[in-house]
């Protein structure tokens, strides 16, 4: 089962502009991470978040967390076409390994 | 580069048959999980291998099984394919529970 439920499913924007995505969870979590992928191909890690965290910054890259609203958002300022992409949170509840709960991602278009 | 390697890039079998996918983890991690990702879908969790021990495992068949061995690289079998087993596996290393890398993938299409 999927945890992580991304929301838009879709998004399309211009170069330039800022891109927010969200994503919303169900339990408990240690950490909350952030995965870039081009068609079909690995996944690229963006950021991590703990869960005694509220934002973190990396580059163009924003995230923050709200653990009492079990949601999470990640922001790219000023987007370039090479951010276009499927995006996946993916949650990390498990206290004895690091199984990761992935969503079914968010694809983002750029345009040039 | 991450530096976690997956072979083969593609595979094609037919049903019934066994398959075998390699992984070679990133220097210095010694945590190796594995993930299939079906099309349109989100990575799903198979099995993790800590120090060469399955510890942790998802809602998969033990016709999956895996091996992690002495330099922290892995293989993931899956015996009698079905249809269903087509897609995308991901392999991702870390240094125990910290941040996954994953490998670039190895897809298998079962006909």
């Amino acid at each position: 089962s999927q945890q992580g439920e991304e929301d838009p499913q879709a998004l399309s924007i211009q170069e330039g502009e800022n891109a927010t995505m969200n994503c919303s969870y169900k339990t408990s979590i240690n950490n909350l991470q952030w995965y870039r992928q081009n068609s079909g191909r690995g996944l690229v890690h963006l950021i991590l978040i703990r869960s005694n965290e509220r934002e973190k910054h990396s580059g163009r890259l924003r995230v923050t967390l709200d653990t009492s609203k079990k949601s999470s958002s990640l922001l790219i300022t000023a987007s370039r076409a090479a951010d276009t992409a499927s995006y996946f949170c993916a949650t990390d509840a498990s206290r004895a390994n690091s199984k990761l709960t992935f969503g079914k991602g968010i694809t983002l278009s750029v345009r040039p | 580069e991450t530096g976690v390697t997956q072979s083969p890039t593609h595979l094609i079998k037919t049903r019934g048959q066994q398959v075998t996918l390699r992984c070679s983890s990133q220097s210095g991690h010694n945590t190796v999980s594995w993930y299939q990702q079906a099309l349109g879908q989100g990575p799903q969790f198979i099995f993790q291998y800590y120090r060469e021990e399955e510890n942790g495992r998802g809602n998969f068949p033990p016709r999956f099984s895996g091996l992690q061995f002495p330099n922290y690289s892995s293989e993931l079998n899956v015996n009698a394919l079905e249809l269903d087993d087509s897609a995308l596996y991901l392999c991702a290393s870390s240094l125990m529970w910290d941040e996954q890398f994953f490998g670039p993938g190895t897809r298998l299409t079962v006909l």
